[in-house]
């Protein structure tokens, strides 16, 4: 069966720190992957999608990238945290007709 | 995608049918109605979807009017685990971007 895993669960980062968030998906190939955010309050905003590695497609402006090194892989990151990342990151994946979450990891930036 | 209109927040006694509707007048002939939920602190879930015939499997059912331009998720038991936020999306089946709303925010009263 298909699972989707995603680390830290919590997060709680300085202003200014690097960020690196993995989300790993087994028991599928060549998964569509998926970043969201939802701050504090707020909706789900699609911040990533991948449908191949390499393939990366920015969905708003802002201070985070996203890498697709393997596969199953999907690598959030950021050079430099500002405080309005803070928000709870979920990674996704899509099957034919609709999409599997990850646990999601909170962060904080301080 | 079309737009989709939700009630903000509904109530629904526990053992009770909770019925919530969606309005999706500006729906094109190719997007499919999805219902996913958010439990507090999770990744979505997805619940259902369909196209225009009614759909049921063992979460929900779905009820799409003649016109398609609303929808109706009816949970048949409510129980208070159904506390949730639930999300109706209207997309065409290969778009692969989820575009979440405000949602509806569903409290199952003991």
């Amino acid at each position: 069966s298909q699972t989707i895993h995603q680390w830290p669960a919590t997060l709680v980062q300085p202003v200014g720190s690097p960020l690196s968030l993995e989300c790993t998906v087994e028991g599928t190939s060549n998964p569509n992957l998926y970043w969201y955010r939802q701050a504090a309050g707020r909706g789900l905003q699609l911040l990533f999608y991948s449908v191949g590695i390499g393939q990366i497609s920015s969905e708003v402006p802002q201070n985070l990238s996203a890498s697709r090194p393997q596969d199953r892989q999907f690598i959030l990151s950021s050079k430099k945290l500002l405080l309005s990342d803070s928000g709870f990151y979920l990674c996704a994946w899509s099957l034919e007709y609709g999409y599997t979450f990850g646990s999601g990891t909170r962060l904080t930036v301080v | 995608d079309a737009k989709t209109t939700q009630p903000t927040s509904m109530d629904c006694a526990e053992g009770r049918a909770a019925n919530l509707p969606c309005n999706h007048s500006t729906i094109s002939g190719n997007e499919y109605v999805y219902w996913y939920r958010q439990i507090h602190s999770q990744g979505p879930q997805y619940i259902i979807h369909g196209l225009k015939n009614n759909e049921t499997n063992e979460m929900a059912s779905l009820i799409i009017t003649e016109d398609r331009k609303s929808s109706t998720l009816i949970l048949p038991h409510a129980t208070l685990r159904d506390t949730a936020v639930y999300y109706c999306i209207v997309r065409p089946r290969g778009n692969e971007k989820l575009t979440f709303g405000t949602g509806t925010r569903l409290t199952i009263i003991p």
